[in-house]
């Protein structure tokens, strides 16, 4: 199985600052077709996650141009220009090139 | 409205079976994977099992796999999660979630959660 390893696993930030999440997989996440499945999801308490990021770099319709996702085959990021109130929560990477499709642990976002 | 409509959880004795439902509304749900994540109190997101919409091809997590079966009605628009012998770890909210697009992950339910206890 993919193994996604997430850090920090807090982060926190001063609201205007930017801040930056990673993520490592075990192996690459290129599939066969091309395309890296590769998502970016954001939880607030006691909601169900959304997607903000799908397939890397591509932002979820509705998601605001200070998320930005980057990255390739192993290492991924995502960053936050400027951190607003509402960004605080739980992000998760996730993988679905290789079933059992996985998720990193989380990193917490919170204001300081 | 694009929905994802989980029922049928609530509390279970262990070793008793259990059926989750997920209903889509606002939408078909086709040619992709659907798929069940789950999250234990205060803890992570865990991908249990998913199915292919078009052929029924399925996969599990291991801590599942031969106890959890996936299953999908086209006709209906739905997904179900058969839980046989289910464990006080399996303790979970348990979130159905469909691809609009390969991979995508994109339509989440509001999650319905399953206890396991004695």
């Amino acid at each position: 199985d993919v193994v996604m390893t997430q850090s920090p696993l807090s982060l926190p930030v001063t609201l205007g600052q930017p801040a930056s999440i990673s993520c490592r997989s075990s192996q690459s996440l290129v599939h066969s077709d091309g395309n890296t499945y590769f998502n970016w999801f954001h939880q607030r308490p006691g909601q169900s996650p959304r997607r903000l990021i799908y397939k890397v770099s591509n932002r979820d319709s509705g998601v605001p141009d200070r998320f930005s996702g980057s990255g390739s085959g192993t290492d991924f990021t995502l960053k936050i220009s400027r951190v607003e109130a509402e960004d605080v929560g739980v992000y998760y990477c996730m993988q679905a090139t290789h079933w059992p499709l996985t998720f990193g642990g989380g990193t917490k976002v919170e204001i300081k | 409205e694009v929905q994802l409509v989980e029922s049928g959880g609530g509390l279970v004795q262990p070793g008793r079976s259990l059926r989750l439902s997920c209903a889509a509304s606002g939408f078909t749900i086709h040619g992709y994977a659907v798929h069940w994540v789950r999250q234990s109190p205060g803890k992570g997101l865990e991908w249990v099992s998913g199915i292919f919409w078009n052929n029924g091809n399925t996969g599990y997590v291991d801590s599942v796999r031969g106890r959890f079966t996936v299953s999908r009605d086209k006709a209906k628009n739905s997904l179900q999660l058969q839980m046989i012998s289910p464990r006080p770890d399996d303790t979970a909210m348990y979130y159905c979630v469909a691809e609009t697009s390969p991979g995508g992950m994109d339509v989440w339910g509001k999650g319905i959660m399953v206890t396991v206890s004695s």
